[in-house]
């Protein structure tokens, strides 16, 4: 079936360094990806999103890079700050609102002092 | 202003029982979507209504049963809780349109079946 895996369940890194989460998707048909942020005892936050028609996106601090010919999505945040521990989230779905969305199994990032 | 709401945040409640959870977008979005959170955190899609209409029905037990009386409102009734209903749920909502199905979550509702 559909999955969207990510490559790993955690991630430390060093308080003003790069982070780099990786997701791989598995449905060639997936048209738009989406990043989220969890924090503890929080829903989920949109970050960043990207449709399949473009390889890479940047917001404030993020930048999210599409790869479809290996089904591969990564988001980087540059220079990662204490807030940015959380969960992250990517998540894939077609074009409609009937597509199913679905949503990888998530990578904690924590960050060292 | 909270722009998705949910009640109760947090719901312990005795195996068998039935419950209700209540989510309210103050965003005008057209769609509204459950999601069920697992203890390890793994987010799975249970329904979603647009414009007061089921659109996404996954593979969940005929127990949940979601009713939306306005495009607003979207609130999740389960029937018969069972031990393995215990998890987080999540509200959503998004606008969709040529541009994107970003959704916006609700705080989340914690409920702990006994």
């Amino acid at each position: 079936g559909e999955s969207v895996g990510l490559h790993l369940p955690t991630l430390s890194v060093q308080e003003g360094d790069n982070s780099i989460i990786n997701c791989a998707y598995s449905n060639s048909a997936s048209d738009y990806f989406i990043w989220y942020k969890q924090e503890s005892g929080k829903g989920p936050q949109f970050i960043i999103d990207i449709r399949s028609n473009m390889d890479k996106r940047q917001g404030q601090r993020v930048t999210v890079l599409l790869n479809k010919t290996v089904k591969h999505l990564s988001l980087q945040i540059a220079a990662t700050q204490p807030g940015d521990s959380a969960v992250y989230f990517c998540a894939a779905t077609g074009h409609s609102s009937a597509s199913k969305i679905i949503f990888g199994s998530g990578t904690r990032l924590s960050i060292r002092p | 202003d909270t722009a998705v709401s949910q009640t109760p945040k947090y719901l312990v409640t005795q195996m068998g029982n039935d419950k209700s959870i209540k989510c309210e977008q103050n965003l005008g979005h057209d769609t509204m979507y459950w999601y069920k959170q697992d203890s390890k955190k793994f987010l799975k899609i249970m329904f979603s209504y647009n414009n007061k209409e089921l659109i996404i029905n996954e593979t969940v037990p005929n127990r949940f049963s979601p009713k939306s009386p306005d495009k607003a409102h979207l609130n999740l009734h389960i029937n018969s809780l069972e031990l393995g209903d215990s998890a987080v749920y999540f509200c959503a909502s998004s606008q969709d349109g040529d541009l994107l199905r970003k959704q916006f979550f609700g705080p989340g509702t914690r409920l702990t079946v006994l």
